[in-house]
């Protein structure tokens, strides 16, 4: 799978919105991104994924770059339950095996 | 449904023991996945099934380490004759698919500890 580069932390507010970055500018055209979560003593939780558009879901939304070199997942109102280790992650659609290859992540925490 | 279960979720064995550690996953995923994860690092990937036939497992850390999935199930992974380096938190994780479009589903883990 193709590396992605997050930044290694990230403060927020509490009900303020919250912007992750993540570049990946060696993405091929089959390439899904994915964004995981894990919170503290957790396993790892899905979030969000895209190909190309925009995408929105209960949780967050994903924001793609027209070139795909980069996307943004985003936290409308930040909650304390949000903070966590957040992964941006490309996965090969056309893969038989589907494994994911976690990076260190961005650390996000929230400020009551 | 229930989600995604492992136990025990926490082990402590003396170093030279063998281990065996236990996934459930959601019924009716056909993938399962192994993943490590040593502490502040994201998980790295382990083994791979498919029903029951392992496809991957190039993430194996040494020939002390097997897994298996004799039903299309259950999971185990074992660990022969641990080693410090073999303490880290082990994550089990199912999908209903095997392909990069299907979320997959995590455990809680199993902490493994060797003295």
């Amino acid at each position: 799978d193709a590396k992605t580069t997050q930044p290694n932390s990230m403060e927020s507010n509490e009900e303020e919105p919250v912007h992750l970055p993540c570049n990946h500018s060696t993405i091929s055209g089959t390439d899904y991104i994915h964004w995981y979560r894990q919170l503290p003593s957790q396993g790892p939780e899905y979030v969000i994924h895209g190909l190309t558009s925009n995408v929105n879901n209960r949780m967050a939304s994903l924001a793609i770059a027209e070139d795909r070199k980069s996307s943004t997942l985003i936290l409308h109102r930040a909650t304390l339950r949000d903070a966590a280790v957040y992964y941006c992650i490309l996965r090969d659609v056309t893969g038989a095996n589907s494994k994911l290859t976690f990076g260190k992540g961005i650390t996000l925490s929230v400020r009551p | 449904g229930a989600g995604v279960s492992q136990s025990p979720r926490y082990k402590v064995a003396k170093r030279g023991q063998d281990v065996a550690l236990r996934c459930d996953p959601i019924s009716g995923h056909v993938s399962l996945f192994w993943y490590q994860q040593a502490l502040g690092q994201g998980p790295e990937f382990l083994t791979y099934f498919q029903n029951e036939a392992q496809l991957d497992k190039s993430g194996l850390p040494s020939d002390r380490f097997f897994a298996e999935r004799p039903e299309g199930s259950v999971s185990t992974l074992k660990i022969q004759r641990t080693q410090q380096e073999d303490s880290a938190v082990y994550l089990c994780a199912s999908s209903l698919g095997g392909t990069g479009g299907h979320e997959q589903f995590f455990g809680p883990g199993t902490r493994l500890t060797v003295l």
